[in-house]
């Protein structure tokens, strides 16, 4: 079975922290995911990536940051939380080919307050 | 650019009863589709997906979808549903190729009532 992990289910920060969020994967995948949840906005991706240390700005990138320096691992960064990145975050990863293909498998999530 | 459009944000049924959750999508060009589920206090997971063939598409737990090209829709159904059901349900559109980025609807509170 594939399996996504996130570092924490719960987290609470304080406005202006940085704060990292930590998704490893463990079936090989080439690409991977951060989402942010929020109610009544489902699902909205913040930055995704192709390969080790490639990366692509999502729909909502602003005041977030990603690193990959292993394939197994993407983290997303928050330089400087706010208030307003209080939310559930999602890291998804898929493989680029073969029957598991187009098929994102997702973490538990994280679900982070920012005070 | 896609976008998904998930026509009722909560579905309240009784248990055995059927349900509809209803699913259009906007797209400038041909589209994957999928319904994902997300049972409480977990993520997201895969119910059913269409990429290409036969317009009905059977997925896990008893769902189907149908695709609908004219229509732009998608729909999820289920003949008789199970208080296991109660989920937040996600439709979500992709394009061919590329980076297999998904774009999600608001999402679908179905509620089972006994």
């Amino acid at each position: 079975d594939v399996k996504v992990t996130q570092s924490s289910r719960y987290l609470v920060k304080r406005t202006g922290e940085k704060v990292f969020l930590e998704c490893v994967q463990d079936m090989d995948h080439e690409n991977m995911f951060w989402y942010r949840q929020d109610p009544g906005l489902g699902l909205r991706l913040i930055y995704f990536s192709y390969d080790v240390k490639m990366k692509e700005k999502g729909d909502i990138p602003e005041g977030y940051s990603v690193s990959r320096e292993k394939k197994e691992r993407f983290s997303l960064i928050l330089e400087s939380a706010s208030t307003n990145q209080t939310s559930m975050y999602l890291c998804a990863s898929t493989s680029l080919g073969g029957q598991g293909s187009y098929e994102q498998y997702f973490g538990p999530g994280t679900r982070l307050t920012v005070t | 650019a896609q976008s998904v459009t998930q026509l009722d944000s909560q579905v309240p049924v009784f248990e055995e009863a059927p349900v509809e959750l209803r699913c259009n999508y906007s797209s400038s060009v041909s589209v994957y589709l999928f319904w994902y589920v997300q049972y409480p206090n977990q993520g997201l997971q895969l119910l059913l997906k269409y990429l290409s063939g036969s317009t009905l598409v059977k997925g896990i737990n008893g769902f189907e979808a149908e695709f609908n090209k004219s229509q732009t829709s998608f729909h999820l159904r289920k003949p008789s549903v199970h208080i296991s059901d109660t989920a937040e349900y996600f439709c979500a559109v992709s394009e061919p190729g590329g980076a297999q980025k998904l774009v999600f609807g608001q999402g679908t509170r179905l509620t089972i009532n006994p």
